[in-house]
């Protein structure tokens, strides 16, 4: 597609129950990103996708949240047992495949508009 | 990863230029200076990045200090369409890492 695309835009739900949020990249880019932000923070590292394996997932809290990207395009990041503190906008971007231009820096990570989650 | 110090807020006015400061004095040789920001609502987008050299493109130009320890983002002439969280970021082009944000720079222009 022409960016990245998160469903859903908005979710509400109780605290306690399960969720779901899905990413889905720009077509052909092999590394996916997940982000969440609380009001007046900037973007906090969850994971961090190459291909379907995650290559670094020391962001993520606890083991209430676990993604998947088993084709190595959409993603998805399931929170079990959601809380309170659990409410944020949650971020996704991707960026094209890591060494096309490896001597230029210009990694550059393309943003989704971001699911906000309201855990009541 | 290195860290970063920037400024909570800014103000600017329409038409005139802004610079932003960003301050790294622990950058490593391979770390790269990248800009994001971020409109009201909307995820965070690329401006510009550098290793060693100033660089300019249509958003913006980045100015860096010769010793790298500080950078200044600059935007020629700011609109109110520029008005976002800016973020400057260290990024080690070797590792292959996500982007660490800070919590950046509330620009706010007026007209």
């Amino acid at each position: 597609g022409a960016g990245v695309s998160q469903t859903p835009s908005n979710k509400v739900t109780e605290k306690g129950k399960y969720v779901e949020l899905r990413c889905d990249p720009i077509s052909g880019h092999t590394a996916l990103y997940w982000y969440r932000q609380s009001l007046g923070q900037g973007p906090e590292f969850l994971i961090y996708f190459q291909g379907t394996g995650a290559a670094d997932d020391s962001g993520l809290p606890n083991d209430r949240f676990f993604a998947v990207r088993p084709e190595g395009s959409v993603s998805t990041l399931k929170i079990q047992r959601t809380e309170r503190g659990d409410s944020a906008v949650y971020l996704c971007a991707s960026s094209s495949p890591r060494g096309a231009n490896p001597l230029s820096g210009a990694n550059v990570l393309t943003f989704g508009a971001g699911s906000r989650l309201t855990v009541l | 990863d290195a860290k970063t110090t920037q400024p909570n807020s800014m103000e600017s006015n329409e038409e005139e230029p802004v610079h932003l400061p960003c301050n790294h004095s622990t950058i490593s040789g391979t770390d790269y200076i990248h800009w994001y920001r971020q409109l009201p609502s909307q995820g965070p987008e690329y401006v510009i990045h550098g290793l060693t050299s100033n660089v300019n493109n249509r958003m913006a130009s980045l100015a860096i200090a010769e010793d790298r320890k500080s950078s200044t983002l600059i935007l020629h002439r700011a609109t109110l369409r520029d008005a976002a969280v800016y973020y400057c970021i260290l990024r080690d082009n070797q590792a292959g890492t996500a982007l660490i944000f800070g919590k950046g720079t509330t620009l706010s222009v007026s007209s």
